[in-house]
């Protein structure tokens, strides 16, 4: 079954410390997204990579990195500078091509200890 | 910059009353996606629509595209408690991106 994983579903932070989540997706799509939620909230893109070994910035990268080695996976560090991670974590993938819909993973839940 | 708002943020209806929630974006658009995201969940594609004053169906839902590409509507016919979850819109931003709109949540009381 073709879709999108990403773990773990529940993650604590604690005070200066980075932390990596992960995005691993078997649809054979091209681009792939990070998004942001926070409660009550629309969706904010984080980063976003259109093919492997490159990525831009979206609306709220500051206090985020992320890395496109290969096609299948596009982890997410949160850093220590991001001094408020609380959120829901949400990665996509879409085939290459303008407007293009977007399929999506359940979700990271990031919460500060 | 390119903004997409949406109204009502919330609404709670008895099961059978129909719902409609409004997009309205501060730009044309090329094309507009609808999402449905259940509590706890994640966006899931609904639709999307290309064509000015452009109007779909999927069964008890039924999606709208303005004439002047500004604005979109997604409308739900005799609500089930099903339909619960929180209807985003989407437009183009640049290539292969995509700008969220504000989200309506939709609770249904049986």
């Amino acid at each position: 079954d073709g879709g999108i994983t990403q773990s773990p579903k529940y993650l604590f932070r604690k005070e200066g410390q980075n932390v990596t989540l992960s995005c691993e997706q078997n649809l054979n799509h091209d681009a792939m997204y990070w998004y942001r939620q926070d409660p009550g909230q629309g969706l904010r893109l984080i980063y976003y990579s259109q093919i492997v070994n490159d990525f831009q910035k979206g609306d709220i990268a500051e206090g985020y990195s992320v890395s496109r080695e290969k096609k299948e996976s596009f982890p997410l560090t949160v850093t220590s500078a991001q001094k408020n991670p609380t959120a829901f974590y949400l990665c996509a993938s879409s085939t290459t091509g303008e407007n293009q819909p977007q399929h999506f993973g359940d979700g990271t839940r990031l919460s500060i200890l | 910059g390119q903004q997409v708002m949406q109204i009502p943020q919330y609404q709670h209806v008895q099961e059978g009353e129909d719902f409609t929630t409004y997009c309205n974006s501060s730009t044309t658009l090329s094309n507009i996606q609808w999402y449905k995201q259940r509590p706890g969940g994640h966006p899931v594609f609904l639709i999307q629509l290309v064509k000015s004053g452009e109007v779909k169906k999927q069964k008890r839902l039924t999606f709208q595209f303005g004439e002047a590409k500004k604005n979109s509507s997604l409308h739900i016919t005799a609500t089930q408690t099903t339909d619960v979850g929180t209807y985003f819109c989407a437009g183009p931003k640049g290539f292969q991106k995509l700008v969220f709109g504000t989200g309506t949540r939709l609770l249904v009381s049986p």
